[in-house]
């Protein structure tokens, strides 16, 4: 089976940087990918990792170890926009499924 | 605008009244799925489709059955509502195969209420 762990709420000051981490479980892993989703909306897609290492996209950059079974979300330069939950979720081969996580609430003070 | 639609966005029913939720998307996407989010529960997928005529029961099926008659489409049914259903629904839609999964789009969710 597969199971996805990510801590529920993290708080950070703007202006700060902050890591979210994501362990996961997976027989035949294909990927891992980061979404957003602010309050009462749809996620949207941020990254995908399937290689591992170190995914930058501007203020965002994502990390993967599969040895470990670990990724890390990181947010730089923070905004008050970026008060949201970011969910982790995983891909494996022979599954049609993307797995995901209960999603870490980050909340974003001035 | 390539987008995924769902229809109603809000909608509050009664016990055991038949109700459809429609979910289209514009992209040509062969993957089509749907999830309900609950607090504290995350994303769990109902049912999933890979192309035309093929559907799969994702993790939490029971009390819902679906169909993929045309590829843009993919309706979410519930034949008896209960109250245990009342949730916020999303539909998605991707470029995903078997072999190499891609991101997902999201409609906007329909956040239904059974009373």
């Amino acid at each position: 089976g597969q199971n996805i762990d990510q801590p529920t709420e993290m708080t950070a000051t703007e202006g700060a940087i902050v890591q979210i981490n994501c362990t996961y479980q997976t027989s035949g892993f294909n990927g891992l990918f980061w979404y957003q989703q602010h309050a009462g909306e749809a996620p949207t897609f941020l990254s995908y990792n399937v290689l591992d290492g170190l995914e930058e996209k501007g203020r965002f950059s994502s990390f993967l170890s599969r040895s470990k079974g670990y990724s890390y979300l990181l947010l730089k330069e923070l905004q008050m926009k970026d008060s949201a939950s970011y969910l982790c979720a995983v891909g494996a081969y022979n599954t049609d499924k993307l797995i995901f996580g209960t999603g870490t609430r980050l909340q974003v003070f001035p | 605008e390539a987008q995924v639609t769902q229809n109603p966005r809000y909608l509050i029913t009664v016990t055991g009244k038949k109700l459809t939720v429609t979910c289209s998307q514009n992209m040509n996407h062969e993957y089509m799925s749907w999830y309900r989010q609950d607090p504290g529960l995350g994303l769990r997928q109902i049912y999933y489709s890979m192309n035309v005529e093929v559907t799969d029961k994702g993790d939490v099926p029971e009390g819902y059955k679906v169909s993929r008659k045309e590829k843009r489409n993919f309706p979410l049914i519930l034949e008896s509502p209960s109250p245990n259903q009342t949730s916020l629904y999303f539909c998605a839609s991707s470029l995903s195969t078997r072999e190499a999964p891609y991101e997902q789009y999201f409609g906007p969710g329909t956040r239904l209420t059974v009373t």
